[in-house]
């Protein structure tokens, strides 16, 4: 069975400063899709990333950026220019490729505490 | 504006009590799903709907039961045979159509039992 791991269950970070959270997973497949949600203290969760396994090169939005490095199944989010609204819990995710759309595996979650 | 609504956001329930949680999208999205998060824990899917009048158990769908009677609706009832129903739940959509994976969410609904 699929796993997805975080092991920092939270991080800090200075304003305008850089943060990487790590999520490491684990799948026989070759095909998948992994994300980066958000969850701010308003409870509503958000996509912030998205990676395609068969795409080599790393997704980029804006200030958040990942590492995929598919050998060593980890992914991990980079946000660069930390700002007080990127507070959250962080949720890593994996969903197999033509598998349930719903059916996301999460991680425990990373709580980013971001400070003025 | 397009969206998720749930309500309501905070419920108080006695032991031995069904209540139902409320789950309405305007997304014109196929696929609904139900998530409960407890602290310190990832989501776990309770049930999910693809289309209406069908739906799937998820990984934790003992005590739980659902219903698709509307492509906009997907309640949850929580049922007096869950054995631990204080949590935080989570509704989802998807567009069903490709599996991109990316769900909208509801702002959560907190369910307390006294």
């Amino acid at each position: 069975a699929q796993t997805v791991t975080q092991s920092q269950p939270e991080m800090s970070v200075q304003e305008a400063e850089t943060v990487t959270l790590s999520c490491t997973y684990d799948t026989s497949e070759s095909d998948y899709y992994l994300f980066w949600y958000k969850q701010p203290p308003s409870r509503q969760m958000i996509l912030v990333i998205r990676q395609e396994a068969y795409k080599q090169q790393n997704a980029t939005e804006n200030r958040f950026s990942v590492n995929f490095q598919k050998a060593a199944k980890s992914f991990s989010l980079k946000i660069s220019d930390s700002q007080l609204g990127d507070a959250a819990m962080y949720f890593c995710a994996y969903n197999e490729y033509g598998g349930s759309q719903g059916n996301l595996i999460f991680g425990k979650g990373t709580k980013l505490s971001v400070k003025p | 504006d397009g969206g998720i609504t749930q309500s309501p956001k905070y419920l108080f329930r006695k032991e031995g009590q069904n209540v139902t949680l409320s789950c309405e999208q305007n997304l014109n999205h196929d696929a609904m799903y139900w998530y409960r998060q407890d602290p310190g824990q990832g989501l776990r899917l309770i049930y999910y709907s693809q289309i209406v009048n069908d739906f799937q158990k998820g990984d934790i769908a003992e005590g739980y039961s659902v219903s698709r009677e509307k492509k906009e609706s997907f309640p949850l009832t929580v049922t007096s045979a869950q054995k631990n129903p204080t949590a935080f739940y989570l509704c989802a959509s998807s567009t069903g159509t490709a599996n991109t994976g990316e769900l909208f969410f509801g702002e959560g609904s907190r369910l307390t039992v006294l």
